[in-house]
């Protein structure tokens, strides 16, 4: 039973740029959840993918969007990238009837120069 | 909208000792709770939850939490730590209404350090 994928592990991108990282669900999930979690900090809520569309944001700057595919992975951009940028960025993924019970995948590290 | 606050940045233990971690949140509305542990370099593992029901729940690993209305708390206990339990412990609430679409909102962090 797979987990949570995320791709890449680690990326370096230098200010201004864009940015794309990806996640797969859970076998079975159909509703995927994104947190930035700073160095020495808990993770904080992004925004929630179901069914394609954007549920529930976070206090994120329009910079961040996202989509979800049919087959329920998801992808994270993040444009117009400043150094406080910086961080990991973690994918859940849960049911759409238990969406507190999230599952996370390992992260990508994104460091901007 | 909710709040967490994890009082110890850091609790340094004996291994073989019990330890508490500990959890206050603030919230208008009812409220899941969650302890999350994240080793090194890794993504979050859901440790225990509290839904509703019975106030003591446990989890993996041995570790369990008792949920305190009154006192707004979700302490993390085990009562004897091994080596392999040094990692960073993440509190987490949500609103049990709305579905779940508002994602957790996390404390800052534990760090548990097992000394031998």
């Amino acid at each position: 039973d797979a987990g949570v994928t995320q791709s890449p592990t680690h990326l370096i991108k230098t200010r201004g740029q864009q940015v794309t990282l990806r996640c797969s669900p859970k076998s079975g999930h159909d509703t995927v959840s994104w947190y930035q979690q700073a160095l020495g900090q808990g993770p904080q809520f992004i925004f929630q993918y179901y069914e394609e569309e954007e549920r529930q944001r976070g206090n994120f700057p329009d910079r961040f969007s996202g989509h979800q595919f049919p087959n329920y992975s998801s992808e994270l951009n993040v444009n117009a990238l400043l150094l406080g940028d910086s961080a990991l960025y973690l994918c859940a993924s849960s049911f759409l009837a238990t969406p507190w019970e999230q599952y996370f995948g390992p992260g990508t590290r994104l460091t901007v120069t | 909208a909710q709040s967490v606050t994890q009082l110890d940045s850091q609790v340094p233990v004996f291994e073989e000792a019990p330890v508490e971690l500990r959890c206050n949140y603030s919230s208008s509305v009812s409220v899941y709770l969650f302890w999350y542990v994240q080793y090194p370099n890794q993504g979050l593992q859901l440790l225990l939850k509290y839904l509703s029901g019975s106030t003591l729940v446990k989890g993996i690993n041995g570790f369990e939490a008792e949920f305190n209305k009154s006192q707004t708390s979700f302490h993390l206990r085990k009562p004897s730590v091994h080596i392999s339990d040094t990692a960073e412990y993440f509190c987490a609430v949500t609103s049990d209404s709305g579905g779940g679409a508002d994602g957790l909102t996390f404390g800052k962090g534990t760090h548990l350090i097992i000394q031998p």
